[in-house]
């Protein structure tokens, strides 16, 4: 199986802030890599994948970098929408996810 | 619009049955693979397991071979989860996704979860 290891659990950032969120696999996965957004009682949308394609739709403050193991995603200025859980997921072989990100208001 | 729409929520108490459904709408239902994925109360998400409507192969994750069925019905557009046996732990919320058609090289294909119904909330409880 193939683990996914997100950092940090738990972010506090501003409005405007840059903020990066990190996934590691726990073996090589190529580019076969997903971010989701998660708002309380809603469900997962997709925002990046292959990991660095933004979904239609989704705003391009976000972006997504990495491969083989390595992962990012950034938002380059927090705004008061993305307070939310992040969630990255490989599919190189089936699907797994990270534990989540939540950003949270400073 | 391309949507998955679930079944409501379910109370039910220790060892009773149930299945819980998702019905797509807005694109060819047959062709896309639905996925089943799990959350626990305030935890994160868990992959379950996938099934293809159009054939109903079905693969499953591990963590949940043996203790859930998924199946399908392509002529209503509706994949189903369902447990012959509910226990407390399967109290949580449960999601179905479309795998979007993504990449294919051969047999092989990669693809993340696009589309997401709204959610089941299961609640197993004496």
């Amino acid at each position: 199986d193939i683990q996914m290891t997100q950092s940090p659990s738990t972010l506090s950032a501003s409005v405007g802030d840059r903020v990066t969120i990190t996934c590691r696999a726990s073996q090589t996965i190529s580019t076969w890599l997903a971010w989701y957004q998660q708002k309380p009682g809603k469900a997962p949308k997709l925002l990046i994948y292959k990991a660095s394609s933004l979904e239609s739709g989704v705003p391009s403050r976000f972006t997504g970098s990495g491969s083989g193991t390595e992962f990012t995603l950034t938002i380059s200025s927090l705004q008061p929408d993305d307070f939310a859980t992040y969630y990255c997921q490989q599919y190189n072989s089936y699907w797994t996810f990270g534990q989540g990100t939540k950003v949270e208001i400073k | 619009e391309v949507q998955l729409v679930q079944s409501r929520a379910e109370v039910k108490k220790p060892g009773e049955s149930l299945k819980i459904s998702c019905k797509g709408s807005g694109y060819s239902f047959t062709n896309f693979w639905i996925g089943w994925v799990r959350q626990m109360p305030g935890k994160g998400l868990e992959w379950m397991g996938i099934i293809y409507p159009g054939d109903s192969d079905t693969r499953y994750s591990p963590s949940f071979q043996g203790q859930v069925t998924m199946s399908a019905d392509k002529s209503i557009s509706t994949a189903y989860l369902q447990w012959s046996s509910l226990k407390a732990s399967d109290t949580a919320m449960y999601y179905c996704a479309r795998r979007s058609l993504g990449y294919c090289s051969g047999t092989s294909c990669w693809s993340a979860f696009d589309i997401w119904g709204q959610g089941t909330m299961v609640t197993v409880s004496s």
